[in-house]
């Protein structure tokens, strides 16, 4: 079963706008972290961010996490055509063991 | 440093015949995982090795598949015999961290088409 849900499935925007995707989880966790995939490869890791912390930044991407809420936001500012890919929340599970669970994920379209 | 590899990148074949793939995770990384990725969805974990011995493979359909991780290092995925339903790309990722958890680092993936 998918842990990880993320919203929207698919975002289309032009390039410089901001793009946010949101991933909603059902149990607690000890970590999320979130993934691009360019189209017919494979993923690649942006960033992770512990369940007792609230925000992260990783040059243009911004990640807040609400544990009360059980989500996740990726922010992308200034997007490019490069950022063009499915992105992808992976949560844990706390306790028992780490297993990294993927959602369906977001295909962002970034027009040039 | 080299970055997981996988083989073969794509492979064609008929139902009821039988595929095997091959990972060689990032030297050192203790945990490998195999994961299928279907057409538009995320990807789904199959089975987690830790070094040799298996974390998870509750999602595994153990009358068809079949994976090994000999001597901790490298590991094969076998389908036999294969479904339709089989057709997806097979990914193959590693983790220094394992149970500690953190970054998963992929290959490029082994996308099967089933006929």
């Amino acid at each position: 079963s998918q842990q990880g849900e993320e919203d929207p499935q698919a975002l289309s925007i032009q390039e410089g706008e901001n793009a946010t995707m949101n991933c909603s989880y059902k149990t607690s966790i000890n970590n999320l972290q979130w993934y691009r995939q360019n189209s017919g490869r494979g993923l690649v890791h942006l960033i992770l961010i512990r369940s007792n912390e609230r925000e992260k930044h990783s040059g243009r991407l911004r990640v807040t996490l609400d544990t009360s809420k059980k989500s996740s936001s990726l922010l992308i500012t200034a997007s490019r055509a490069a950022d063009t890919a499915s992105y992808f929340c992976a949560t844990d599970l706390s306790g028992g063991s780490y297993i990294p669970t993927f959602g369906r994920g977001t295909s962002l379209i970034v027009h040039p | 440093e080299a970055g997981v590899a996988q083989s073969p990148r794509y492979k064609i074949i008929e139902k009821r015949q039988s595929v095997a793939f091959w990972c060689n995770p990032i030297s050192g990384h203790a945990t490998l995982y195999w994961y299928q990725q279907i057409l538009g969805q995320g990807p789904k974990l199959l089975i987690q090795f830790q070094n040799n011995g298996v974390v998870d493979d509750s999602q595994l359909p153990k009358d068809r598949f079949s994976a090994e991780r000999l001597k901790g290092v490298d590991s094969t995925l076998k389908i036999q015999p294969a479904k339709l339903e089989d057709s997806a790309v097979y990914l193959c990722a590693s983790s220094s961290l394992g149970q500690m958890g953190g970054e998963l680092f992929f290959g490029e993936g082994s996308r099967l088409t089933v006929l």
